[in-house]
């Protein structure tokens, strides 16, 4: 089984709609990430979280929301979604135990688009 | 501000040649590099990564990257490509506090037979 993975992996929405993402781990990690993807960009920090009760902004956090419910499950979610969110999202986990530099470890992704 | 620079957008070898990719960084201190490479449908796998010591460092599926910091450079290598290493590369440097990565824009490999 994955160590990461990423619901729903697929999901097409109209504009306005709230949505959900939902990241899951198995690895312990303590700090979670989402990331977004837009072709020629590379990946562009959303929000990250280092455990249940520490959450932080990252790069393009406008638009967007998330719920770090229990160590291993970080959502995020579109409170009323526009066409520029239509991207790939990436959910992520790194252990603090290691220091600066620790490995981050990705999910599949998921393809949202927005109509 | 930390920033990554990949050159290529596209590069096309052939199989069994061998391959170097481009990365540069822009970072004040002693910079902590990656690279990713994401397979069509895929998510992201760690390559390898630099933090200290020998410039050189090895990596999965034999890669290697050297870090050159009077270029600011990262560059990927392999000495002869497979038709499987056709993928998305990314480069990567940490950011700061909280193990934030910035990424570069990519670089996707095309490997001709």
């Amino acid at each position: 089984d994955a160590d990461v993975t990423q619901t729903p992996r697929n999901r097409i929405t109209k504009t306005g709609k709230r949505i959900m993402l939902e990241c899951s781990q198995t690895k312990g990690h303590d700090r979670m990430y989402w990331y977004r993807q837009d072709p020629g960009l590379g990946l562009q920090l959303i929000y990250y979280s280092f455990d249940v009760k520490d959450i932080n902004k990252g790069e393009i956090s406008d638009g967007y929301s998330v719920s770090r419910q229990a160590q291993a499950k970080f959502s995020l979610s579109l409170e009323s979604a526009i066409p520029n969110q239509t991207a790939l999202y990436f959910c992520a986990t790194s252990d603090s135990s290691g220091g600066p530099g620790d490995t981050q470890y990705f999910g599949p992704g998921t393809r949202l688009t927005v109509l | 501000a930390q920033s990554v620079t990949q050159p290529d957008i596209h590069i096309t070898v052939s199989e069994g040649a061998s391959l170097e990719l481009r990365c540069n960084y822009s970072y004040g201190a002693t910079p902590y590099l990656f690279w990713y490479v994401q397979s069509p449908g895929q998510g992201l796998q760690l390559l390898l990564k630099y933090f200290s010591g020998d410039t050189l460092v090895q990596g999965i599926k034999g890669f290697e990257a050297e870090f050159k910091r009077s270029q600011s450079s990262f560059n990927l290598r392999k000495p002869s490509v497979h038709w499987s290493d056709a993928a998305e590369y990314f480069c990567a440097v940490l950011r700061g506090y909280g193990n934030k990565l910035v990424f570069g824009a990519g670089t996707i490999l095309r490997v001709k037979s």
